[in-house]
């Protein structure tokens, strides 16, 4: 089945401390992104990519970093500059970023700080 | 600036009662609108879209109005069912990369 995986899904880290999050796809999608959520609220773009090697920054970009070396692979780093870091991070893809392309998510990864 | 947003942020129906879900917009270039349904402790998932040429689309259970005078998007859900009980999130673009993400409303289904 194809999809977007997630890992992990549950991650605790100390303050301080970085913490990278997976996100892989096998629907051949060209574009990724990662969202934040926070409770009761609705999804904030941090980072998304277009292209493999490239990406850019989204709405909350600070204290957080992308890479994207595979198409089918888009890893989260939330590093110790990020201030508040506890909250469910989606992963999504979509066959291109402009216009009428519906994202598909993965299941989300929950972050706290301990 | 842009944004979306809804007029509930709960809502409670009866099992096998229709719900109607709104959502304002502020940009009117946007020009694709698109439904999520997110179940607790999951991503979002894809319902219905519609695009700003049309004024209705339906799905199975699902309808889709759009109202671009008054920049407005409702979706309704016909004999609503437990299953429907979820956060649903309204989301608009306009050509670009960005998908634009309200704060969604939350479903109950009473039994």
């Amino acid at each position: 089945d194809g999809g977007i995986t997630q890992s992990p899904k549950y991650l605790f880290r100390k303050e301080g401390q970085n913490v990278t999050l997976s996100c892989e796809q096998n629907l051949n999608h060209d574009a990724m992104y990662w969202y934040r959520q926070d409770p009761g609220q609705g999804l904030r773009l941090i980072y998304y990519s277009q292209i493999v090697n490239d990406f850019q920054k989204g709405d909350i970009a600070e204290g957080y970093s992308v890479s994207r070396e595979k198409k089918e692979s888009f890893p989260l780093t939330v590093t110790s500059a990020q201030k508040n870091p506890t909250a469910f991070y989606l992963c999504a893809s979509s066959p291109g970023s402009s216009g009428a392309n519906v994202l598909t998510f993965g299941a989300g990864s929950r972050l706290t700080v301990l | 600036g842009e944004s979306v947003g809804l007029h509930l942020p709960t809502l409670s129906v009866q099992e096998g009662d229709n719900s109607i879900i709104n959502c304002a917009y502020s940009n009117s270039a946007s020009d694709y609108f698109i439904w999520y349904k997110q179940e607790s402790g999951k991503g979002p998932q894809f319902i219905i879209d519609i695009r700003s040429n049309m004024d209705k689309r339906q799905g199975q259970r699902v309808t889709v109005l759009l109202n671009k005078t008054v920049k407005h998007l409702s979706l309704q859900i016909a004999a609503t069912q437990p299953g429907d009980s979820a956060v649903y999130f309204c989301a608009e673009k306009n050509g670009g990369f960005k998908t634009i993400f309200g704060a969604g409303t939350r479903l109950f289904v009473k039994a």
